[in-house]
Parts: C-alpha cells; sequence; structure tokens
C-alpha cells in the first residue's frame, strides 16, 4: 500500500515562532488532507488540498504532487495550536491512508 | 446533520461481550467510512460505504467485525466477543462522494477489560 511520512515526529515551539510540517506519500495521489486532533480525539479539517497552495489564517498548506510531498505551515504559532497533525492521502477515491502524525507543542 | 454524529462517545465492554457503535453522517453524503485508531497512531481504515453497499471491507481485522448501513444513512460496526486488542478510538467519516473532502466525527473510544 501507499506509505505516508510525516517530519518531524515531534515539534516543541515557543509562542509566535513559525514551523513547517512535512508530509512524503509513496506514490500520487488523487486527494490529500491535513487535519488536527483536539485532545477529544476529534480530527478537525485543516486543509484539502491534492495540489496547490492555500492559505487560512495563520495556517497554509502547499503540495506538489509531481514530487509527491506536501508542507503545512503554521505561521505566529499560538498555544491553541497545539495538536497531533496529521496528513492522509487516497490513491483510489476513497481509501485514506493516514501518517503517524507530528506532535506540535506550543509553549507560552 | 451539521457534522457527522458518533453514538456511544465512551464504552467500555467485558471481553467477550458484543458492541454496536453508531455513526450517523452528513445529510446528502454518499460515502461513508469506518476507521480504527490505536493509541499513539493513525486512524487505519477498516470499510468503506457507498449508499447502502459496502464496496471495501478489507480493512476489518477479524470476522468479528461487522459493519452495515442498510438504507445509505446511519451506519452500525457490530464487534462480536470482544478482545482487548480491540480497544481503540473508532472514528467514521462520510463524504459527498468517493474522493471528495471527507469529515469525521468526535469517535467511540471503546475500552474491553
Amino acid at each position: 500500500g501507499i506509505q505516508v511520512e510525516q517530519s518531524p515526529p515531534d515539534l516543541i515551539l515557543q509562542e509566535g515562532a513559525n514551523s513547517t510540517l512535512r508530509c512524503n506519500f509513496s506514490d500520487s495521489v488523487n486527494n490529500l488532507q491535513w487535519f488536527h486532533q483536539n485532545p477529544w480525539g476529534q480530527l478537525i479539517n485543516l486543509f484539502y488540498i491534492p495540489s496547490g497552495t492555500k492559505q487560512n489564517g495563520r495556517l497554509s498548506a502547499t503540495t506538489v504532487a509531481t514530487e509527491r510531498y506536501s508542507l503545512l505551515y503554521i505561521s505566529s504559532s499560538q498555544t491553541t495550536d497545539s495538536a497531533v497533525y496529521f496528513c492522509a492521502v487516497d490513491l483510489n477515491d476513497y481509501k485514506l491512508s493516514f501518517g503517524a502524525g507530528t506532535t506540535v507543542t506550543v509553549r507560552a | 446533520g451539521a457534522g457527522v454524529s458518533q453514538s456511544p462517545r465512551y464504552k467500555v465492554a467485558k471481553r467477550g461481550q458484543d458492541v454496536a457503535l453508531r455513526c450517523d453522517p452528513i445529510s446528502g453524503h454518499v460515502s461513508l467510512f469506518w476507521y480504527q485508531q490505536a493509541l499513539g497512531q493513525g486512524p487505519e481504515f477498516l470499510t468503506y460505504f457507498q449508499n447502502e453497499a459496502q464496496l471495501d471491507k478489507s480493512g476489518l481485522p477479524s470476522d468479528r467485525f461487522f459493519a452495515e448501513r442498510p438504507e445509505g444513512s446511519v451506519s452500525t460496526l457490530k464487534i462480536q466477543r470482544t478482545q482487548q486488542e480491540d480497544s481503540a478510538v473508532y472514528l467514521c467519516a462520510s463524504s459527498f462522494e468517493g474522493g471528495t473532502e471527507a469529515f469525521f466525527g468526535q469517535g467511540t473510544r471503546l475500552t474491553v477489560v
């Protein structure tokens, strides 16, 4: 099956810092989504981004499908950004394959 | 509804007990998915429905796991004779159609004792 690798596994930031999370995948994909998982376990949609660049407030994402990677940028991080961030891809129009996640901790 | 709704939020089952987990997808969403998430890991695919048809059940870990969506809306994941290794969070997701953006429910945390 498709391999999805996220890096780094853990990220500790000082409030106000910027950061980049990376997602590499092993095959061409039809769909790529970024989520974060809140402490109660719910996956919250951040971006649906099979290709190109999108921005939503302090978050932005870029997917370069031809090179099989996606980046999630967090700017001016806040303590409320602390969460586990997941990248998920699908290559057959339905089954999402998730990475292991990046745990982001933002310290005040 | 406004989002994907799952119930119960938490379930404690004695080993050997049968459990049923419910998922109410977003209204109008054709596709419905079940995922299993072990502690500290990403979700793993279990099964996929398009309307009432179960098109892929390759991720179900054993024949003790059974899912249905008889009217193409609400879905139930049933686990028979629960084992300790079944302890996990079970996530349901829906999308307008296959390949479009998927939205997840809050999950059911199952603990088998």
